[in-house]
């Protein structure tokens, strides 16, 4: 039973499409999260919601837009993707934003 | 600025050759230091948390411990699976944002 999963693993699309990763969390957890991790394995992150509100926003371009329906699910939007977007984004999920974060399996965008 | 930095990048053991990875901070309010480790291919699969200077985790071959200003991950009699990349994470205060940052991680090989 998956603690933290997120769809789909792969994800191959041309320059300009919009896509969508979902991400669900069966933990009961508060705090949900989207990282990025690159070609040089670094994660680095980019939104944290908690209780459905958005609690941090890095430096993150606008095409992309999370959206929680509810605390057991955070999706990220990516609008029109570009290049330098290609990455393997991370879906986690934690109690509180101070104790241990969960992670899912990964998404692997590739633009081409 | 806050930052989490890892050493060495990789390191190759001997199976058996103890060892340890270091985790460095510079942070204006710690609040949890995570580690985690990560296999090809997968999300990071936490490990430890550690919270205050003195402090000491144990699992099977990897103790874990924190001073004021690093951690510790040490690796007694490795084995071969205990090849991956093992990262450091530090949750920092809610007055430097309340996120967790990710160090660059360690790769670590065994060789039987």
């Amino acid at each position: 039973d998956t603690a933290v999963s997120q769809t789909p693993k792969y994800l191959v699309t041309q320059m300009g499409n919009d896509k969508s990763i979902k991400c669900e969390q069966n933990l009961g957890h508060d705090t949900m999260y989207w990282y990025k991790q690159d070609s040089k394995k670094f994660l680095k992150i980019m939104f944290s919601y908690n209780n459905k509100e958005l609690i941090i926003n890095e430096t993150v371009p606008n095409r992309f837009s999370p959206k929680s329906p509810d605390k057991a699910h955070l999706n990220l939007h990516i609008n029109s993707l570009e290049l330098g977007d290609s990455a393997v984004y991370f879906c986690a999920s934690s109690l509180r934003a101070d104790t241990e974060a969960f992670f899912g399996q990964g998404t692997r965008l590739t633009v081409v | 600025e806050d930052q989490v930095t890892q050493s060495p990048e990789a390191l190759r053991l001997q199976e058996g050759e103890s060892s340890s990875l270091n985790c460095s901070y510079t942070v204006s309010g710690l609040r949890g230091l995570f580690w985690y480790r990560q296999d090809p291919g997968k999300g990071p699969e936490f490990l430890f948390t550690l919270y205050s200077a003195g402090e000491e985790k144990e699992k099977e071959r990897l103790k874990a411990t924190l001073t004021k200003k690093e951690s510790f991950l040490h690796i007694t009699a490795p084995k071969p699976e205990d090849s991956a990349t093992y990262l450091c994470a530090v949750h920092f205060s809610k007055a430097a944002g309340n996120k967790l940052t990710f160090g660059g991680g360690t790769r670590v090989l065994v060789k039987p």
